[in-house]
């Protein structure tokens, strides 16, 4: 069966400090991998998204960016934090286009 | 561009009561998907249903339902007889040729 991995589950990092959150699926190859953000007041928005080691599509301009190094794994990164980045981030995966989300337990991210 | 739209914000209900919860979506897509995804407070979403644009048949799982009307782009979600373990954020989304959008959520409370 399919499993996918997301850590940490919490992190309090201070303003201008790096991050590096990672998500892991297993059971499964080339999967399409994508990283949401949800912010206070729940809404759901989408940053990253891949379908192939190596290729990332950007949805929004912001100060993080992700890499795919591996076929099942996506890391989501900020090389200097700000106080906005504070939220609820949620890695997913699919089989293909218009499959289903899988979605991790996701990592509550404190910028202070 | 695409848009979901999900006017409800929250929604408190008393236990055993039938509640609906509206989405609304925009897309210049001819072939899409419509989903919908629960968030219990655990944080991590979880998949109820997949529909696709050509399938307008109503849907019903237990005490689960869904409405699609291609005509008003619509695609309610009916819970009959509420329980206090349906209380979470629900989330309608779509999926056209590439990503995934969601929409801002409806908070749902079942009181006891």
């Amino acid at each position: 069966s399919q499993t996918i991995h997301q850590w940490p589950a919490t992190l309090v990092q201070p303003v201008g400090s790096p991050l590096s959150l990672e998500c892991t699926v297993e059971g499964t190859s080339n999967p399409n991998l994508y990283w949401y953000r949800q912010a206070a007041g729940r809404g759901l928005q989408l940053l990253f998204y891949s379908v192939g080691i190596g290729q990332i599509s950007s949805e929004v301009p912001q100060n993080l960016s992700a890499s795919r190094p591996q076929d099942r794994q996506f890391i989501l990164s900020s090389k200097k934090l700000l106080l906005s980045d504070s939220g609820f981030y949620l890695c997913a995966w699919s089989r293909g286009l218009n499959e289903k989300l899988f979605f991790g337990s996701g990592t509550q991210l404190s910028v202070l | 561009a695409q848009k979901v739209t999900q006017a409800q914000t929250e929604i408190s209900v008393v236990e055993k009561e039938d509640v609906t919860l509206d989405c609304v979506y925009e897309t210049r897509d001819t072939t899409y998907y419509l989903f919908w995804y629960k968030q219990p407070p655990s944080g991590e979403l979880v998949f109820l249903i997949r529909r696709n644009s050509f399938d307008e048949q109503n849907e019903i799982s237990g005490r689960y339902s869904w409405n699609f009307q291609k005509s008003t782009s619509s695609f309610n979600f009916t819970i009959t007889a509420s329980q206090v373990v349906d209380s979470a954020v629900y989330f309608c989304a779509l999926e056209g040729y590439d990503k995934v959008i969601f929409g801002p959520g409806t908070s749902l409370s079942v009181i006891p």
